[in-house]
């Protein structure tokens, strides 16, 4: 079946500091991968998308590469900012169900 | 404002008491979820359903029931809850299957006791 592992947190940051947060999938066929963000007290929104191999999504500076041949969308920013701490989860959407994996916490300090 | 409404947020019940948690989306959406969130599990989907009259089971169904009569509206129903269905619900809309993502509810906290 699907599924999605991603790195286990906490992880804390200093203010600027480079972030890279880890996800790897199993699926079968061609899945379409997601980020989504969960801010203290809140639902889950959606951070970036990629829909095929080599897609690159992007949004508030965050990125992550779809690579089918490492099965891979690690999620990266540049520079965090204490604002970005939150949990986030790594996802594969497949027919009619999203997969999640269980979530990163992030801590950024100033 | 495009968004999915689920009420109540809170709620806290007694073990064997009906309940029902309400879901309406405002987006035309065809494919609607209910997920449930749990430390150290991450989310599991529970229904989903990808048109009217159309629903099928997720990865966790056994204690819930829903309907979806009309686009528009998504209820996740507990027959008879028990102590195991604590946890943080939430209900998502999407466009399609593929490629569009969710749009998350805000969440319901239930407390069965």
């Amino acid at each position: 079946g699907n599924s999605v592992t991603q790195m286990e947190g906490p992880v804390t940051l200093s203010e600027e500091a480079f972030l890279t947060i880890n996800c790897t999938y199993t699926a079968t066929g061609y899945p379409s991968l997601f980020w989504y963000v969960q801010y203290p007290g809140e639902g889950l929104q959606l951070l970036l998308k990629a829909t095929k191999a080599d897609d690159k999504g992007s949004n508030k500076g965050f990125e992550a590469t779809y690579r089918k041949e490492t099965t891979s969308f690690h999620l990266e920013k540049g520079s965090v900012q204490v604002s970005d701490s939150a949990v986030y989860f790594c996802a594969l959407g497949r027919d009619s169900t999203l997969t999640f994996g269980k979530g990163t916490m992030l801590l950024v300090s100033p | 404002e495009a968004q999915v409404t689920q009420n109540p947020r809170y709620l806290i019940t007694v073990t064997g008491k009906k309940l029902t948690v309400t879901c309406s989306q405002n987006m035309n959406h065809e494919y609607m979820s209910w997920y449930r969130q749990d430390p150290g599990l991450g989310l599991r989907q529970i229904y989903y359903s990808m048109n009217v009259e159309v629903t099928d089971k997720g990865d966790v169904p056994e204690g819930y029931k829903v309907s979806r009569k009309e686009k528009r509206n998504f209820p996740l129903i507990l027959e008879s809850p028990s102590p195991n269905q604590t946890s943080l619900y939430f209900c998502a809309s999407s466009l399609s299957a593929r490629g569009y993502g969710y749009t998350f509810g805000s969440g319901t906290r239930l407390t069965v006791v």
